[in-house]
C-alpha cells in the first residue's frame, strides 16, 4: 500500500524530447513537491503545490511545468530535454502549514538523457 | 541565504560503536528539524524529527538540538552495517519548506 508513488521508475530518452513523470499520494496530504537530486546527491526543491496552487518555483527553467489535476496528484512535464536534466526526480508530500509535519518521498524517477 | 552545513564524509565507524553526525543551520527562527536516511539508489526516509532543545531518543537513535548554537546532531548507538547510508539533515523554514543539507555518508565497518 504505497503512500507516495511515482511512474516511471526509469526513463531513458534522447535530448530534445518531451516527457512526463506522474506522482500520486494516498496520505491525504495537501501539499506535494518535486525535487531534483543530481549526481552529487544534493536535494534541490523544484516545485511545491498546495491545494492546486503553486507556492514555490525555485529558479527552475520554464521547460519544467508541474500539473496538478487534484490534491492527490502532481505530475511533472519536461519539454526539450537537455543533458543537464539527467538526475533522479523525487516526488514528496506533506501536510503543510504545520511545523511538525515531515515530508514523505516516492521512490524516485531516474531520468537519463542520451 | 538559508543553509544547512554537513560534513560530506565518508564517516567510517566500527560496528558496535557510536556514530555521531552533525549539522549546523542558518535560520534562527526555524522550529523543526529532521534527519533522513538515504540508502544508495533509494529515496530519503524519515528517521528522526526534533522540535525542542535537548535530546530525543528513539531506539538506537538520539537527536540533539541546540537552538542557541544552531546545531543539531544524530547519534547512532551500537552501529550496524545496515546503518551504512547517507544521512540528510533538514530544517523547516518560515514558509514550511524544508531546507536540506548535502548529506553525510556513513560507513559502518564489520
Amino acid at each position: 500500500d504505497t503512500a507516495v508513488s511515482q511512474t516511471p521508475k526509469y526513463l531513458v530518452t534522447q535530448m530534445g524530447n518531451d516527457k512526463s513523470i506522474k506522482c500520486e499520494q494516498n496520505l491525504g496530504h495537501d501539499t506535494m513537491y518535486w525535487y531534483k537530486q543530481d549526481s552529487k546527491k544534493f536535494l534541490k526543491i523544484m516545485f511545491s503545490y498546495n491545494n492546486k496552487e503553486l507556492i514555490i518555483n525555485e529558479t527552475v527553467p520554464n521547460r519544467f511545468s508541474p500539473k496538478s489535476p487534484d490534491k492527490a496528484h502532481l505530475n511533472l512535464h519536461i519539454n526539450s530535454l537537455e543533458l543537464g536534466d539527467s538526475a533522479v526526480y523525487f516526488c514528496a508530500s506533506s501536510q503543510a502549514g504545520e511545523y511538525n509535519q515531515p515530508q514523505h518521498f516516492g521512490d524516485g524517477t531516474r531520468l537519463s538523457i542520451l | 541565504q538559508k543553509e544547512v552545513e554537513q560534513n560530506s564524509g565518508p564517516l567510517s565507524v566500527p560496528e558496535g560503536a557510536i556514530a555521531s553526525l552533525n549539522c549546523t543551520y542558518s535560520d534562527r527562527v526555524s522550529q523543526s528539524f529532521f534527519w533522513y536516511r538515504q540508502y544508495s539508489g533509494k529515496s530519503p526516509e524519515l528517521i528522526m524529527s526534533i522540535y525542542s532543545n535537548g535530546d530525543k531518543e528513539d531506539g538506537r537513535f538520539t537527536a540533539q538540538l541546540n537552538k542557541a548554537s544552531q546545531y543539531v546532531s544524530l547519534l547512532i548507538r551500537d552501529s550496524q552495517p545496515s546503518d551504512s547510508a547517507t544521512y540528510l539533515c533538514a530544517f523547516m523554514d518560515s514558509n514550511y519548506q524544508l531546507i536540506w543539507g548535502a548529506g553525510t555518508k556513513l560507513i559502518i565497518k564489520p
